[in-house]
């Protein structure tokens, strides 16, 4: 059982569409992410929720819209994709209220905007 | 956020100890240290974290400088599968995010 899942792993798709990136944890955590990684393998966080309430929205644009469903799910749309948007963007859980949680991180979902 | 410091790369021969180096000089009183790691096309994971003392665990050691300004992870005995990027990331205790710097690339060589 995979503990923080994605799909898809990987999307590619043309400047201007619409897409979202799936997440899902089994490991009942309250609190989950999404970061981006660029070209430059530099790490970004870009939201936060915890009990699906927004805690951290790291001056993303617009265009990025999460929603969490429920504590296990994450999804991430993004609207009018442009070339700059292509990265790879992980999900991740943690089990805050503890004096530090770790981080448990998919495997990642590659999107290539062409 | 408290910043950390580590070399770009280090190299190290399979079946060899490594030392991985982090300076954190601005490192406040409620901040833990964590290390992850991620290896080649995955996500990152966790490998260990401290306040003050040292910490052992199944993946790795971290030795902490007794003001707390520097640590080091230390990776017994490198493996092939070691080969990683190695973050090291300063976390308070109720801040949700973890912030990752550059890292540093650990080879390893047969």
């Amino acid at each position: 059982d995979t503990a923080v899942s994605q799909t898809p792993k990987y999307l590619v798709t043309q400047m201007g569409n619409d897409k979202s990136i799936k997440c899902e944890q089994n490991l009942g955590h309250d609190t989950m992410y999404w970061y981006k990684q660029d070209s430059k393998k530099f790490l970004k966080i870009m939201f936060s929720y915890n009990n699906k309430e927004l805690i951290i929205n790291e001056t993303v644009p617009n265009r990025f819209s999460p929603k969490s469903p429920d504590k296990a799910h994450l999804n991430l749309h993004i609207n009018s994709l442009e070339l700059g948007d292509s990265a790879v963007y992980f999900c991740a859980s943690s089990q805050e209220g503890r004096p530090t949680g770790e981080l448990f991180f998919g495997e990642g979902s590659r999107l290539t905007v062409l | 956020d408290a910043k950390t410091t580590q070399p770009n790369s280090m190299e190290s021969n399979e079946e060899e100890p490594v030392h991985l180096p982090c300076n954190h000089s601005t490192i406040s009183g409620t901040d833990y240290i964590h290390w992850y790691r991620q290896l080649p096309s995955q996500g990152p994971e966790y490998v260990i974290h401290g306040l003050t003392s040292n910490v052992n665990n199944r993946m790795a050691s971290l030795a902490i400088a007794e003001d707390r300004k520097s640590s080091t992870l230390i990776l017994h005995r490198a493996t092939l599968r070691d080969a990683a990027v190695y973050y090291c990331i300063l976390r308070a205790v109720g801040d949700y995010k973890l912030s990752f710097g550059a890292g540093t690339t650990v080879t390893v060589r047969a």
